[in-house]
């Protein structure tokens, strides 16, 4: 069985500061491949990053940076400088192949990220 | 191409009633998910197709729940004498073989508000 918990419902800060949203996953697989997604207000799942289970490098994308730990079972992401524009929720899911060999994304909670001007 | 698209984007249907939503994918993906958020939850896998093929079936998708692809392109969804419970937004996701890979695309859903 897979698991994806996102323990911040929701995450209220002021444009500029940096802001961190924690993903810990559960999995038996040894292979296994993590996402974050952005849900903005307009429904759409806007797909941010992947990850695979034998590449713990960390990745920097403009402000955003993905924190992966295979130790701790964690896919952190953080916001440097946070923006308005930045408000959404965001997503971890995590895909280990089932039976079929299929990778399906099972999804998170999910975190709702509030900057204020 | 304008990426993964839904019709509607909004349906509001009385109790026992029939619905239908559509999902057309990007246009080279082979494989296409059926999704379902309620309010403050996660993306809940209901089914995936491969070209035509259906694949695999969430425990979710009740007998009154069905799904079709049948060439492989844009497909249905369908929701028989609905429940206010089947109140979400039901999301479409297309991607290559390999989508692990790759991601997947997600269209903008459909809400379903049944009252």
């Amino acid at each position: 069985a897979q698991k994806v918990t996102q323990a911040q419902t929701e995450i209220s800060v002021v444009e500029k500061e940096d802001v961190t949203l924690d993903c810990v996953y559960e999995t038996r697989d040894t292979t296994y491949y993590l996402f974050w997604y952005k849900q903005p207000p307009s429904g759409e799942l806007v797909f941010l990053i992947r990850r695979n289970s034998f590449d713990e490098q960390n990745e920097i994308s403009g402000r955003y940076s993905w924190n992966f730990q295979k130790s701790t079972s964690s896919f952190n992401f953080t916001i440097t400088a946070s923006q308005v524009v930045d408000s959404a929720v965001y997503f971890c899911a995590l895909s280990d192949p089932p039976s079929g060999g299929s990778y399906i994304p099972t999804f998170g909670r999910g975190t709702s990220l509030i900057v204020h001007p | 191409d304008t990426g993964v698209s839904q019709d509607p984007r909004h349906k509001i249907t009385k109790r026992g009633q029939n619905v239908t939503f559509r999902c057309d994918p990007i246009s080279e993906h082979n494989r296409l998910y059926w999704y379902r958020q309620t309010l403050g939850q996660g993306p809940e896998f209901l089914t995936y197709f491969q070209n035509e093929a259906q694949l695999e079936k969430s425990r979710l998708l009740s007998d009154r729940f069905s799904a079709e692809r049948p060439k492989g392109s844009f497909s249905t969804l369908e929701i028989q004498r609905t429940e206010q419970g089947d109140s979400a937004m039901y999301l479409c996701a297309s991607s290559p073989s390999g989508a692990v890979r790759y991601g997947y695309t997600f269209g903008s859903g459909t809400r379903l508000t049944v009252v």
